[in-house]
């Protein structure tokens, strides 16, 4: 079956836009995760989502926001922009339930100028 | 590929030999670890993992060692082969199941 795919793969934004980021996860999970990866702070939690609501959330500002969809795909919005945001994004995709496998994508590479 | 980390810690090791990855976690009330492997240009891809009431789990070529006194975990890999070359992360799933902390990662050589 298909993985978990992101798009867009690789995006370029300037300080002040916003960015939307998209997660398709394999078919049949209901948990959707997201993550910065940078190389300063390693992989860093974001937020969770479960049929389309958010059961935990990281240390994030309120510039980073999510959202679930019937169809279990998500968003991730992030805000007037700032070059530290500048990072891998990863989202991950599950059944769920303590014990049960996530699977990552290949993430998208935003680069903020 | 993607640059995961420039300034994590090394291991190289020769293949054919054992490898063991070390992590510390943080919070004494994690309910499961798991260990995934990053290949440069991909995500994390899941190796093995463990509940917080066992203490060794063992896998293909895999063992994972959890010990929670000193909360620390481990990862060995049997006859490391060129093809495990990646950075290695720990990972903690907080009581509750639903927030993932990872450890910093450990980038893997395997020299042939």
């Amino acid at each position: 079956k298909a993985g978990v795919t992101q798009t867009p793969r690789y995006l370029i934004k300037t300080r002040g836009q916003q960015v939307t980021l998209s997660c398709s996860p394999i078919s049949g999970h209901r948990s959707v995760s997201w993550y910065q990866q940078t190389p300063g702070q390693g992989l860093q939690f974001l937020f969770e989502y479960f049929s389309e609501t958010q059961r935990n959330k990281g240390n994030f500002p309120g510039r980073f926001s999510g959202r679930q969809f019937s169809n279990s795909r998500s968003e991730m919005n992030v805000s007037t922009l700032e070059l530290g945001d500048s990072a891998l994004y990863l989202c991950a995709s599950g059944l769920g339930s303590l014990g049960t496998e996530a699977f990552f994508g290949q993430g998208t590479r935003l680069t903020v100028v | 590929g993607e640059s995961v980390g420039l300034h994590l810690p090394t291991l190289s090791v020769q293949e054919g030999d054992n490898s063991i990855i070390n992590c510390a976690y943080s919070n004494s009330a994690s309910d499961y670890f798991i260990w995934y492997k990053q290949e440069s240009g991909k995500g994390p891809q899941f190796i093995i993992d463990i509940r917080s009431n066992m203490d060794k789990r063992q896998g293909q070529r895999v063992t994972v060692l959890l010990n929670k006194t000193v909360k620390h975990l481990s990862l060995q890999i049997a006859a490391t082969q060129p093809g495990d070359s990646a950075v290695y992360f720990c990972a903690e799933i907080l009581t509750g199941g639903f927030k993932t902390i990872f450890g910093a990662g450990t980038r893997l050589f395997v020299k042939a």
